[in-house]
């Protein structure tokens, strides 16, 4: 069964600080692994796309990186802004009939000044 | 380019009452879903359309949920009876590929409350 567990369920840092959020996939055939930010009462928008060669991704602040043979991802904050509060869901899209999309349960964060 | 657009954002219902959902993908987009996002949780979908045909419902409660998207352009989610359980964010996303390729674009949601 195709599955994408992400960790942790949620997390409080300071403004300024770091983190890592991460996400694991089971699913098979991989096509792609996307991270979406989803802020309170808004629909999800998409950061960034990880196909299988790539291994590291950049989008201003953001760096998602892909372990294809462990299958694993990780989407790190570099200088957390307040802004970055948000809920953080991984979506991985198999290669197969319809392209199915598994999603995760997503990682709530909340920074504070 | 316009985005995803969805109406309405809030519904409150009472329970056994109904209610509908409307959808109006990016244009030109052959993949449409709709999602039912509960609180703290992923969204998980319900059904997916490719053009104006069903790919994939098989987490559809079909004995309360239905959806059609008759000219594969938009498409409306409707709920009868509803249940208390209901009560989540409806989230409607388009593809532009057919067999769902390409980046999936999310509309703002629909919040269904059930009292």
């Amino acid at each position: 069964k195709n599955q994408v567990e992400q960790s942790p369920q949620s997390l409080i840092i300071l403004e300024g600080k770091n983190c890592t959020l991460q996400c694991n996939y089971t699913v098979s055939p991989f096509s792609n692994l996307r991270w979406y930010k989803q802020d309170t009462g808004r629909g999800p928008v998409s950061l960034t796309i990880m196909t299988f060669s790539e291994n590291t991704k950049s989008n201003g602040r953001y760096t998602a990186t892909l372990d294809a043979d462990t299958k694993q991802s990780s989407l790190h904050i570099t200088a957390s802004q307040l802004s970055d509060s948000a809920s953080y869901i991984c979506v991985v899209s198999a290669n197969n009939a319809g392209n199915m999309l598994t999603f995760g349960g997503g990682t709530r964060l909340m920074v504070k000044p | 380019e316009a985005g995803v657009a969805q109406s309405p954002r809030y519904k409150i219902i009472e329970k056994r009452q109904s209610v509908a959902f409307w959808c109006n993908p990016i244009s030109g987009h052959a993949t449409l879903y709709w999602y039912q996002q509960i609180l703290g949780q992923g969204p998980k979908l319900l059904i997916q359309f490719q053009n104006n045909g069903v790919v994939d419902d098989s987490q559809l409660p079909k004995d309360r949920f239905s959806a059609e998207r008759l000219k594969g352009v938009d498409s409306t989610l409707k709920i009868q009876p509803a249940k208390l359980e209901d009560s989540a964010v409806y989230l409607c996303a388009s593809r532009p590929g057919a067999a769902g390729t390409g980046e999936l674009f999310f509309g703002e949601g629909s919040r269904l409350t059930v009292l």
